[in-house]
Formats: structure tokens, sequence, C-alpha cells
């Protein structure tokens, strides 16, 4: 059964359109994370959610945004992408924001910017 | 600053043994993960070690020192399906999980 599910599974758009990935979960969890991955490269943090209250990290660029609604669901967007936000989005959960808390992963999406 | 160094690459025969290590630099420690990722799906959790010594999970162990700031993954009775990217992470004292750029394993027949 499918825990983190995250669509849609390949997503394409154009240089400067708004997008919007999304993430849900059935787990329950607590957190949930944003990560950005590019080829060959470790998994970067964008944002993390515990429970309502949103985390943003330094460096990511406003450009990416994020919405949690409620529990099971959470939303990346960005508002203009461009060339080089082309990547695979992974979204993750966790029970909460302890040390040895796994972090578990959904298949992520991978976005195109033509 | 901090860092996780892992080699880039590597290469092993079906039913062999391999060992992937990990070296860290951080500020603080406080556990270090190991994920495995097949191409273009989600990292799955593999291990985690926050106390030195080895920890046995049938075919996979990992390893840790604390002390020389370094762990290594160990795959026994390699399978084809054990090729994949093989990411060591470390959280640092503010419970922030560094990531290293993971290990591509290609597993030759």
């Amino acid at each position: 059964d499918a825990m983190v599910i995250q669509n849609p599974r390949y997503q394409v758009t154009q240089f400067g359109k708004p997008v919007t990935l999304s993430c849900s979960q059935t787990l329950n969890h607590n957190v949930m994370y944003w990560y950005q991955q590019k080829s060959s490269q470790a998994p970067k943090l964008l944002f993390h959610y515990y429970d309502k209250d949103f985390n943003n990290e330094a460096d990511t660029p406003d450009n990416f945004q994020s919405r949690r609604p409620n529990t099971s669901f959470c939303f990346l967007d960005i508002r203009s992408p461009g060339l080089g936000d082309a990547a695979m989005y992974l979204c993750a959960t966790s029970t909460s924001t302890e040390v040895t808390d796994t972090q578990y992963f959904g298949p992520g999406t991978r976005l195109t910017v033509l | 600053g901090q860092n996780i160094d892992q080699p880039t690459e590597m290469t092993a025969t079906e039913g062999a043994i391999v060992q992937i290590n990990c070296t860290y630099q951080t500020s603080g420690f406080n556990g270090l993960f190991w994920y495995q990722q097949h191409a273009g799906e989600a990292p799955t959790f593999l291990s985690y070690n926050v106390l030195d010594g080895l920890e046995e999970k049938g075919r996979f162990s990992s390893f840790l020192s604390r002390s020389k700031g370094y762990s290594y993954l160990l795959l026994k009775e390699l399978q084809m399906k054990d090729s994949a990217s093989y990411l060591c992470a470390v959280t640092d004292s503010n419970y922030q999980l560094i990531w290293g750029a993971g290990t591509k394993l290609i597993i030759k027949p």
C-alpha cells in the first residue's frame, strides 16, 4: 500500500509558467518535507512543515512556496520555473523531527522545464 | 562547513561483497542514515547508526566510528537488484539532515 504518494510522477512545464506538485500521505505523520534532487546530487531540503508550522531553509529561493491544507496533503508551488529548476522533487514524511525518526519518501515528481 | 564524502561510483560482481564508505565532517553528530535509491525512484531507508559498532540487517550491515567520522555500508551476496545509489546522511547538532551525493553501485553478472 502506498504510504507517501506524489502526483504527477512526471511534469512538464514551460519556462515561467507556474506549476504545482502534490504530495499526500496515509501515515498520519506530523512532518512533511520537500526536497529537490538533481542528477547525481544529494537531495536538497527546500522546507518542511511540522503540523501547520512552516520552516523554510535559508537558501530556498522565493520562487518556491508550499501549502499544507491538512495533515495528509502538502503542495509545492513553483511560481516561475526556470531551466535550473528542472529536477526530481521528493516529498518525505516523518513522525517528528527527532533525530532518530526515519523519513519516508514518496516516488518523486520529475519536473522538466521547456 | 559541513561535508559528507562518498565515492561517486563503484562496480562489483553478482554474489560478491562490497563495502561503501562514508566520511563526514559536521557540526555535531546525532546519527547516521543509509538510504538506497534506485534510478528515478525515491530513497528508501536501510539503516540508522548512532553508537559505534556494526549493525547487521540481513545481507546489509552498517558500521559507525564516531571518533573517526566514518561509516560504511556492507552488502553481501550481491544481487542484480542491488544496483542503485546508496546515500549516506548525517544528523548534525541542529538536527538538520546533511546528505551525501550518493554512491552509484553497478552490479555485473
